[in-house]
């Protein structure tokens, strides 16, 4: 089965901190995600990035950077922590290929606080 | 743009039982994917089901199974003989050419016992 892993699965940063969260998917899938999830607000795309190098933004980039260096890690920045950044984070990969005919594999998600 | 609508935040089903989860979506292409995704209480979200839009035969697995209107734009979820298990966070999501799924808000099922 493929994996996604999340390094860390609770965080408690301070505003104006800059904060990493590391995804890596253990299945060579070219495609990642991140995802900001909100009670009442479902699941809302911050960047998705197709290959190495590659990224592309999604709904809701703003105060958010990505990094994908190597094919099997995707990297979401927050450069300067604020308070409307707490949440939870998902990280999913799936494929190339015909979209939506891939089907995404999910990590176990990373709860953000930011006081 | 797509979008994806869930107008039930929340659902309670007896075990057993049957229960049906609404979603509706918008899109402009011809072409797109719809999917059902669960997401248990501190667990991974993974996949309950998936429909090709070109394709009129409603999707099933197991107890699961959609009812698929395309011109209504409409895409349910049906689950039959409700378990424990199934109780979770139900997200219904679209996906088209641009490669990106998008979701709707969720609906939380309980299922009584």
């Amino acid at each position: 089965d493929v994996k996604v892993t999340q390094s860390s699965r609770y965080l408690v940063k301070r505003t104006g901190e800059k904060v990493f969260l590391e995804c890596v998917q253990d299945m060579d899938h070219e495609n990642m995600f991140w995802y900001r999830q909100d009670p009442g607000l479902g699941l809302r795309l911050i960047y998705f990035s197709y290959d190495v190098k590659m990224k592309e933004k999604g709904d809701i980039p703003e105060g958010y950077s990505v990094s994908r260096e190597k094919k099997e890690r995707f990297s979401l920045i927050l450069e300067s922590a604020s308070t409307n950044q707490t949440s939870m984070y998902l990280c999913a990969s799936r494929v190339g290929g015909t979209p939506g005919a891939n089907v995404l594999t999910f990590g176990a998600g990373s709860r953000l606080t930011v006081l | 743009a797509q979008t994806v609508t869930q107008s039930q935040p929340e659902m309670s089903v007896q075990e057993a039982e049957t229960v049906t989860l609404s979603c509706t979506y918008d899109t402009s292409e011809s072409d797109y994917y719809l999917f059902w995704y669960k997401q248990p209480p501190s667990r991974q979200m993974i996949l309950v089901i998936r429909q090709e839009a070109y394709k009129q035969q409603n999707a099933t697995e197991n107890r699961f199974s959609v009812n698929f209107q395309k011109a209504a734009k409409s895409f349910s979820l049906k689950i039959s003989d409700s378990q424990l298990g199934d109780a979770a966070m139900y997200f219904c999501a679209s996906c088209g050419a641009t490669n990106k799924l998008i979701f709707g808000t969720g609906t939380l099922l309980a299922v009584q016992p």
